[in-house]
């Protein structure tokens, strides 16, 4: 079936430092959206993205849309310790009625 | 708005018994979604529906697993008879259709079958 690769599995980094994460697949999707995972809840949507190179920001977190639309990243800048979840990317096909494809998620933890 | 619903937060159970979870969608969303999430598969589509309809059920493990969607504001996913393998966080999401993808979770139903 369809996947998505998301890395890397864990990331362990120092407040203030900045973090990149991408997704890449084999399939081509027409939507990338990244979700945000705190213990106990459910997935919390940050950002999503519809065209071939987009760029979008929300706060200190970026995210692009790949050329290929088989891949996509997420950044975070001057991250800070409420940042710490787990991150995931998510991809749409066309004629999906809307159904997700999920990556494998990465833990975030911020060292104060 | 209240977002989706789910019921219950926790359920313990032993092997062998029936389990059911709930969900409400967030109204005026017409795309419902139950989702599985364990250690080792991460997240995964068990099943979804498009106004009421069951449009993708191949996620689901086995017979044992059925859902219905009876109405627009409610949908329910039953394990019958539930096994120890079945332990996991289930998670119901809706969307609107034309909203590009973005679904909203509810909190999730933590299963443990004992």
């Amino acid at each position: 079936g369809q996947q998505l690769n998301q890395s890397p599995q864990s990331m362990f980094i120092q407040e203030g430092e900045d973090v990149s994460m991408n997704c890449t697949s084999s399939s081509i999707f027409n939507t990338w959206l990244w979700y945000k995972q705190d213990p106990g809840e459910g997935p919390v949507l940050l950002i999503a993205l519809y065209k071939a190179g987009e760029l979008t920001s929300n706060g200190r977190l970026t995210a692009q849309f790949g050329i290929t639309r088989k891949d996509s990243f997420l950044n975070i800048s001057a991250s800070i310790p409420s940042d710490v979840g787990i991150y995931f990317c998510a991809g749409q096909q066309d004629n999906q009625g809307g159904k997700l494809i999920f990556g494998q998620g990465t833990e975030l933890s911020v060292k104060p | 708005d209240a977002g989706v619903i789910q019921s219950p937060r926790h359920e313990v159970t032993e092997m062998g018994q029936e389990v059911t979870l709930r969900c409400k969608p967030i109204s005026g969303h017409n795309s419902l979604f139950w989702y599985r999430q364990t250690m080792m598969r991460g997240l995964e589509l068990l099943i979804y529906f498009n106004n009421n309809v069951p449009i993708d059920d191949s996620g689901m493990p086995e017979d044992r697993f059925s859902a219905k969607m009876p109405n627009a504001s409610f949908s329910t996913l039953k394990i019958q008879p539930s096994e120890p393998r079945d332990s996991a966080v289930y998670f119901c999401a809706s969307t609107r259709s034309g909203q590009g993808g973005m679904a909203f979770f509810g909190q999730g139903t933590r299963l443990t079958v004992v």
